[in-house]
């Protein structure tokens, strides 16, 4: 079965400071994945996607990136930090089944800048 | 454009209450249609699909049919139980390789 794993699952950060949240999906090949952001009490926002390795798709232009070294991991990284990046992030992956991209959800990392 | 319109919440129910939480959508082509269910401080998880016209998805007593002449996919459940207080998202899949398009969200909160 396939699983998907995000660390930290927290993390409180200071203002100016860079971040790294990984994402990493078991279980299954080429798969699509998406980072998510949630602010409180907000719906969610897409950030990025990618099909494949290398391959990254820029919804909202902001001081985050991403990257996709390997097949089945994702990275979301910035190097200074802003006061508006504190949130909920959600990786999630899918793989098309008769045309349909249901997507699947990792449990998140609560992240706090101050 | 693809777009996904869920009723706003919060809706707050009674336990064995009777839910519905409205859906409507506008999308090109024939979307997969879908609702995911979000407990406090976790991710989203799927909690049914319908991928054509007329399909009815049903998992944990939700249930949700996909009506092409409405556009429209309502949550329903007939007994919520306070284990049922969450947020829950419509979302859409176009045909194609494409990220799902997702409504607000509609918070549920269940009280004995």
């Amino acid at each position: 079965s396939q699983t998907i794993h995000q660390w930290p699952a927290t993390l409180v950060q200071p203002v100016g400071s860079p971040l790294s949240l990984e994402c990493t999906v078991e279980g299954t090949s080429n798969p699509n994945l998406y980072w998510y952001r949630q602010a409180a009490g907000r719906g969610l926002q897409l950030l990025f996607y990618s099909v494949g390795i290398g391959q990254i798709s820029s919804e909202v232009p902001q001081n985050l990136s991403a990257s996709r070294p390997q097949d089945r991991q994702f990275i979301l990284s910035s190097k200074k930090l802003l006061l508006s990046d504190s949130g909920f992030y959600l990786c999630a992956w899918s793989v098309g089944t008769d045309g349909s991209y249901e997507q699947y959800f990792g449990p998140g990392t609560r992240l706090t800048v101050t | 454009g693809n777009s996904v319109t869920q009723m706003e919440g919060p809706v707050t129910l009674s336990e064995e209450a009777f839910l519905t939480i409205n859906c409507t959508y506008t999308a090109t082509g024939y979307p997969s249609l879908f609702w995911y269910v979000q407990y406090p401080g976790e991710g989203l998880q799927l909690l049914l699909k319908a991928t054509k016209a007329d399909d009815k998805g049903s998992n944990k007593g939700f249930e949700a049919t996909y009506r092409k002449e409405t556009t429209s996919f309502h949550l329903e459940k007939g007994s919520v139980q306070v284990s049922d207080s969450a947020v829950y998202f419509c979302a859409l899949n176009v045909p194609g390789n494409t990220p799902l398009v997702f409504g607000k969200g509609t918070r549920l909160s269940v009280i004995a």
